[in-house]
């Protein structure tokens, strides 16, 4: 079966650094994604990661280590809009995409 | 269509009555996945397509849920029976090709409220 974890909430102050941390088991492994997802609207793509290592894309970058189930999510000089869930999903090798709960973050100013 | 669309954006309907939500994804998108949100929760996997061929329904949670997409482009999940705990967002995505590293393109969602 498959297995997400990843923080219910987290608080951080704007201009600062946060990292979400996900922890995954699967059966059979084809890539990692972050997904943000503003209260009342629908999800959007952030990341993908297959291989280990860390991947940057502007304030926002996501490492995996396939090795230990792991993967974070690092945000850089937080902005107010910066608030919201962050989805962690994992894909399988058969094509299914499982999501985790979600790490709710707020920035306070 | 520019984006993922779905109907209706509400439903209420009373418990028992059958429903059919409908998804029309992005033009040209193969794969197509459905999902179940709960307030406060990540998105529940239901089932998905590629093309018209539903490659996995195991999420579906008992045989009130079927899904189909009979040409390949849009498609309707219905739920059959309804009961009140079937209430919840549901979330259509599609993306382009099927490929692991292919990002999903969510729509606006279906609430659904059984009364």
């Amino acid at each position: 079966g498959q297995n997400i974890d990843q923080p219910t909430e987290m608080t951080a102050t704007e201009g600062a650094i946060v990292q979400i941390n996900c922890t995954y088991q699967t059966s059979g492994f084809n890539g990692l994604f972050w997904y943000q997802q503003h209260a009342g609207e629908a999800p959007t793509f952030l990341s993908y990661n297959v291989l280990d290592g860390l991947e940057e894309k502007g304030r926002f970058s996501s490492f995996l280590s396939r090795s230990k189930g792991y993967s974070y999510l690092l945000l850089k000089e937080l902005q107010m809009k910066d608030s919201a869930s962050y989805l962690c999903a994992v894909k399988n090798q058969g094509g299914k995409l499982i999501f985790g709960q979600g790490t709710e973050l707020s920035v306070k100013p | 269509g520019a984006g993922v669309s779905q109907s209706p954006r509400y439903k209420v309907t009373k418990r028992g009555q059958d429903v059919a939500l409908r998804c029309d994804p992005i033009s040209g998108h193969v794969s197509l996945y459905w999902y179940r949100q709960a307030l406060g929760q990540g998105p529940e996997f239901l089932t998905y397509f590629n093309y018209e061929a539903q490659q996995d329904k195991s999420g579906l949670p008992n045989d009130r849920f079927s899904a189909e997409r009979p040409e390949g482009s849009i498609s309707t999940l219905t739920i059959q029976r309804t009961e009140q705990r079937d209430s919840a967002m549901y979330r259509c995505a599609s993306s382009l090709e099927v490929g692991a590293n292919e990002k999903l393109f969510f729509g606006s969602g279906t609430q659904l409220s059984v009364l």
